[in-house]
């Protein structure tokens, strides 16, 4: 079985840096997804990461830590349009088991 | 590029009727999953298709089924509805054969259940 956990909420200011943890306990383990969703929207994909370290995409980086089954999202820079949720989402074989999900509310 | 279709978007349904569900992939990917998204349990993995082939299924009664054509399109079937099915249900395609990458996420079906 899976089980992921993330923080339920982060609040944070425009232009800060935030970061989201996420740590996982699977049986098996290919990668770490990282999944934005809007209110209303559906999940878009944001990062992966299959190997340990960091992975970076504009405003927006992921890490991985293999040995500690933990991961972050890092976004940086902060906009208002990033107050959304965030679901990091552990690969194992081919399902995707998701996160509870973490609402980012960013401030003025 | 079109992305993931699902049809239809909202429906209401009365307990005890059935429902299907409809999701059109991306052109080229081969995988179709389904996810019901509610407020206290949020993404739950109910099954996923490749080639027409189930290939991993989640923890829900066998009330609920999926089936996947030739053309990689996807239905999934609730039958004997209950009023815990009202959710979003979201279906997500991918080019991913062995795990890998992200998946591509259609809009939803608002299913209310009264």
């Amino acid at each position: 079985g899976q089980s992921l956990e993330q923080p339920s909420e982060v609040t944070a200011v425009e232009g800060a840096i935030v970061q989201i943890n996420c740590t996982y306990q699977t049986s098996g383990f290919y990668g770490l997804s990282w999944y934005q969703q809007h209110d209303g929207g559906a999940p878009t994909f944001l990062s992966y990461n299959a190997l340990d370290g960091l992975e970076e995409t504009g405003r927006f980086s992921s890490f991985l830590s293999r040995s500690d089954s933990y991961g972050y999202l890092l976004l940086q820079e902060l906009q208002m349009k990033d107050s959304a949720s965030y679901f990091c989402a552990v690969n194992e074989d081919q399902n995707f088991v998701f996160g509870p999900g973490t609402r980012l509310s960013v401030l003025p | 590029k079109a992305g993931v279709t699902q049809t239809p978007r909202y429906l209401i349904k009365t307990r005890g009727q059935q429902v299907t569900l409809s999701c059109s992939p991306i052109s080229g990917h081969r995988s179709v999953s389904w996810y019901q998204q509610t407020p206290g349990q949020g993404l739950q993995f109910l099954f996923e298709y490749f080639s027409e082939t189930q290939r991993n299924k989640g923890n829900f009664p066998g009330r609920f089924s999926g089936r996947q054509f030739s053309n990689s399109r996807s239905e999934m079937n609730v039958s004997t509805l209950e009023l815990g099915d009202s959710a979003l249900y979201l279906c997500a395609s991918s080019l991913a054969t062995e795990g890998g990458y992200g998946y591509t996420f259609g809009s939803g079906t608002r299913l209310t259940v009264v």
